[in-house]
């Protein structure tokens, strides 16, 4: 079955507390992207990969790193984590842009709260 | 940038009945794609209907269906004989046909459905 996961689903740390989100896809796709939802403010990207070793913020990556050492995998790192980065976060992968797909899958998701 | 405007945070139908969801967006491109995604409460994102700037043809997916405005930048979702597990967060969302892959995200709007 083609999916992103995401792991934890659920997480609640300290401030400051280094942690990671992990993400995988199994659709062989180029692009990677995380995203952050939050109340009143919709979806917003943090950070995108467009294939291997090939990284760039996105409209809000302040405080996040990511990595991309695999294809299949897009980890989200949050060195120190801080309470304005509690937060609904999501993966989501697709086809490179220049491909006929367009259509981004998504993960189900990773609460974050810090305290 | 682009910008995405979904001005009601939300919106009530009985069972049943019709209910049109409003998007506007902002761009300067004239190749770009727009989405609407379904929230459930189980916080996946599910895609429900895509519109190509290029067709003047507004897509149908069984009972959604989208008014496509391109002149007036309006990309309203309507749901026909809404059922319950129409209820959920409903976002609309850009996509540059040029510029990667990066979805931009309105704030949401929430359906509820009475029955």
């Amino acid at each position: 079955e083609a999916q992103v996961t995401q792991n934890p689903r659920y997480l609640i740390t300290v401030t400051g507390k280094k942690l990671t989100v992990t993400c995988s896809q199994n659709m062989n796709h180029e692009y990677m992207s995380w995203y952050r939802q939050d109340p009143g403010l919709g979806l917003r990207q943090i950070y995108y990969s467009m294939n291997v070793e090939v990284t760039d913020k996105g409209d809000v990556p302040e405080g996040y790193k990511v990595s991309r050492k695999e294809k299949r995998n897009f980890p989200l790192i949050l060195e120190s984590p801080s309470p304005n980065q509690t937060s609904l976060y999501f993966c989501a992968s697709s086809l490179h842009s220049s491909s006929l797909s367009y259509e981004q899958y998504f993960g189900p998701g990773t609460r974050l709260t810090v305290t | 940038a682009q910008t995405v405007t979904q001005s009601q945070p939300e919106m009530s139908v009985q069972e049943a009945e019709t209910v049109t969801l409003s998007c506007t967006y902002d761009t300067s491109e004239s190749d770009y794609y727009l989405f609407w995604y379904k929230q459930p409460p189980s916080r996946q994102m599910i895609l429900v209907i895509r519109q190509e700037a290029y067709k003047q043809q507004n897509a149908t997916e069984n009972r959604f269906s989208v008014n496509f405005q391109k002149a007036a930048k309006s990309f309203s979702l309507k749901i026909s004989d809404s059922q319950l597990g129409d209820a959920a967060m409903y976002f609309c969302a850009y996509r540059s046909g040029e510029y990667g892959n990066k979805l931009v995200f309105g704030a949401g709007t929430i359906l509820r459905v009475k029955s």
